[in-house]
């Protein structure tokens, strides 16, 4: 059974960072591209980052570029999303997913960047 | 950046009736690639329709995309109880990936 499981989310200070972990089973995370969509509290979907099937290419949000990191271990079979220098508006539940047609999503896990 | 527009808001309706929500890109949507979304409180996003009209697996037939370029379509042809909730539409065939701003569907 297809599953994605994130976790890593928690209460971090502005500046700070912190890394979210993505585990997937069911099947290997080789096998699509993967994202990374955020919701803030009360509001919709925000579209964050975009790695390619092929693990070569990434594409980020304006919002984030040059201070988030998308990455992989397909040994792990685990996505992650590195967040640095983090602002109050980061603050949001964080949804690992497959590519779009696939419409494979984890639970998501809430990172509040509160001082 | 391709800004997709949602139509409308916010929408009251009772059990049993048809419905419409519209989604308006900005610019052409690549190959068509429109998803549509369902979301329910405290829930993650369930994939309701890719490629403007293509059903995911297990979703009910009464769930119907349509559309092409810039206006799109996703119709619910008789309202179960369980289908209130929010729907967003997002464009895939460009980056940055973009989804609208939702449409709250509400039990009248």
């Amino acid at each position: 059974q297809v599953q994605l499981v994130e976790s890593g989310g928690g209460v971090v200070q502005p500046g700070r960072s912190l890394r979210l972990s993505c585990a997937a089973s069911g099947f290997s995370l080789s096998d699509y591209s993967q994202h990374w969509v955020r919701q803030a509290p009360g509001k919709g979907l925000e579209w964050v980052t975009l790695l390619s099937k092929d693990g070569r290419s990434k594409y980020y949000a304006d919002s984030v570029e040059g201070r988030f990191s998308v990455s992989r271990d397909i040994s792990k079979n685990t996505l992650y999303l590195e967040m640095n220098n983090l602002k109050p508006e980061d603050t949001a539940v964080y949804y690992c997913a497959t590519q779009v047609a696939s419409g494979y999503w984890g639970q998501g896990t809430l990172v509040t960047v509160s001082s | 950046e391709i800004i997709l527009t949602q139509s409308p808001g916010t929408l009251s309706l009772s059990p049993g009736q048809r419905v419409t929500l519209s989604c308006k890109a900005s610019q052409t949507v690549s190959n068509n690639y429109l998803a549509w979304y369902q979301q329910k409180p405290g829930q993650a996003p369930r994939l309701l329709i890719y490629g403007a009209s293509t059903r995911a697996t297990g979703v009910p037939d009464r769930f119907s995309g349509g559309g092409s370029g810039t206006d799109f379509t996703l119709t619910i042809s008789r309202l179960e109880p369980e289908d209130f909730a929010v729907f967003y539409c997002q464009q895939y065939g460009t980056v940055p990936c973009t989804f609208g701003q939702g449409t709250k569907l509400e039990i009248k």
